[in-house]
């Protein structure tokens, strides 16, 4: 079972910028892309960004300008910042792994992180 | 952006009902289609991929089926953990998109 776990503060003043953690496991953090995608309490789901080792990068254009995915591997860990946050980024915060075929799904998740946008 | 609507949004089942779950594309998405399934207060979970593709591990009582723009998720024979929200996703064009959800609720 490849387990995947996000960290990060639980809560971010509006304005400020939220940082999160996704610390994979090391054997396989070189070998695939890894995405972050993001749930509003009860609603749907939002697919971020991706990232892989070789610094291939795609980001979802209505967070282009905010955001940057990153990755560590030496730390075994892929980060996101979202800077200039509202009350509309307040969400529960997955990675995910792309699985390794040609149509590009998420085969595991972390738990999830949730983060609250509020003064 | 690829728009990704499922119908209906909900349905009530009961336990060995065929369920059957539609998701329509915007424009014509190939095969990249996948569908996930979420129980409250867990990560969704992949069953279906390339729109028919059972995923390993997941019990064959899911298949998936469609192309281009229109597909569905079938399930067989509702089980009582089966009882969840049911989301498919597209991955032709960045950005990725996923359908609105479909919420099984018991009957």
């Amino acid at each position: 079972q490849v387990q995947l776990q996000e960290s990060g503060p639980g809560l971010v003043k509006p304005s400020e910028t939220l940082s999160l953690t996704c610390t994979v496991p090391g054997d396989s953090i070189s070998r695939y892309y890894w995405s972050w995608i993001r749930q509003p309490p009860g609603r749907g789901l939002e697919w971020i960004g991706y990232i892989f080792h070789s610094g291939n990068i795609d980001y979802n254009p209505s967070l282009k300008s905010r955001l940057t995915i990153s990755i560590d591997t030496s730390k075994n860990q892929v980060s996101l910042r979202l800077t200039s946050v509202t009350a509309a980024d307040t969400a529960i915060y997955y990675c995910a792994r792309k699985a390794i075929t040609m149509v590009h799904y998420f085969d595991y998740w972390g738990q999830g992180t949730l983060v609250t946008v509020s003064s | 952006d690829i728009q990704m609507t499922q119908s209906p949004s909900s349905l009530s089942a009961s336990v060995g009902d065929r369920v059957t779950i539609t998701c329509r594309a915007s424009q014509s998405i190939s095969s990249y289609l996948s569908w996930y399934q979420q129980k409250p207060g867990t990560a969704p979970k992949v069953l279906i991929y390339a729109a028919s593709s059972l995923q390993s591990g997941v019990p064959s009582r899911f298949s998936g089926s469609g192309s281009a723009t229109d597909f569905t998720l079938t399930i067989s024979s509702l089980q009582p953990e089966d009882f969840a929200t049911y989301y498919c996703q597209q991955s032709y064009s960045s950005p990725w998109t996923f359908g609105q959800g479909t919420k099984v609720e018991v009957k």
